[in-house]
């Protein structure tokens, strides 16, 4: 049983769009929520954490959490070409901070 | 947030020889990890690096496969051995406990290559 599902196709938004990207978990006891974006190759880059329901901003980057249905989402507003990139949200897994990631998603912002 | 470096950023190697791979932080953090990402693929946790003590594997990885030290707060290796071209992938270190929320932070990686 996969434990984080993220969309998998990539996503193709026109630049200053909002690109929405969703994210559901299994685990019921997870506290810690975490999006990471991931330039071709480099290494993933922490831009989101949240630990409780609802949204939290920062910047042009909104997170919502909803423990209840178990899903995380990401929201990037006024989308950039610098946007592209692959984006992956990852949830502790468990105890002394464990991580587990989903496959992520690819975001294209076309110009 | 911390600085983390990792050494060597890529490697050719042969199969069933050995690589070890340095994760090197300016400060001291409480966790350090190593993941391993596969071509195409996302993050898979390879173990945790425990100070001072055998490090903690995840299901399918194993300590002669991947033997780990971290002689000190800011200082980790992980070594791949006796290897074959399924072990080609980047290896990430990570650190957490640098911020009051523990988010955790990912070196540059190792590009690794098994002919």
């Amino acid at each position: 049983q996969k434990e984080v599902e993220q969309n998998s196709g990539p996503l193709s938004v026109p630049e200053g769009a909002i690109a929405s990207l969703n994210c559901t978990y299994s685990d019921r006891v997870s506290q810690s929520f975490f999006w990471y974006r991931q330039y071709s190759g480099k290494s993933p880059e922490l831009i989101m954490s949240i630990y409780s329901n609802g949204d939290k901003e920062d910047g042009r980057f909104t997170a919502q959490l909803n423990k209840a249905s178990q899903y995380v989402s990401l929201l990037i507003r006024d989308s950039q070409p610098s946007d592209s990139a692959t984006y992956l949200c990852a949830f502790s897994a468990g105890g002394n901070n464990r991580l587990a990631f989903g496959k992520g998603n690819q975001v294209v912002v076309i110009p | 947030s911390a600085v983390i470096s990792q050494k060597p950023s890529r490697d050719i190697c042969q199969r069933g020889t050995s690589l070890t791979i340095q994760c090197q932080v300016d400060s001291q953090v409480t966790m350090m990890f190593w993941y391993r990402q596969q071509p195409g693929q996302s993050l898979t946790l390879i173990a945790t690096a425990n100070q001072g003590s055998e490090a903690t594997y995840e299901s399918g990885f194993v300590i002669d496969k991947f033997p780990i030290s971290r002689p000190n707060l800011t200082f980790s290796t992980l070594t791949v051995s006796n290897m074959s071209p399924e072990d080609s992938s980047i290896y990430l270190c990570s650190v957490a406990g640098t911020s009051e929320d523990n988010e955790q932070f990912f070196g540059p990686g190792t590009r690794l290559t098994v002919l």
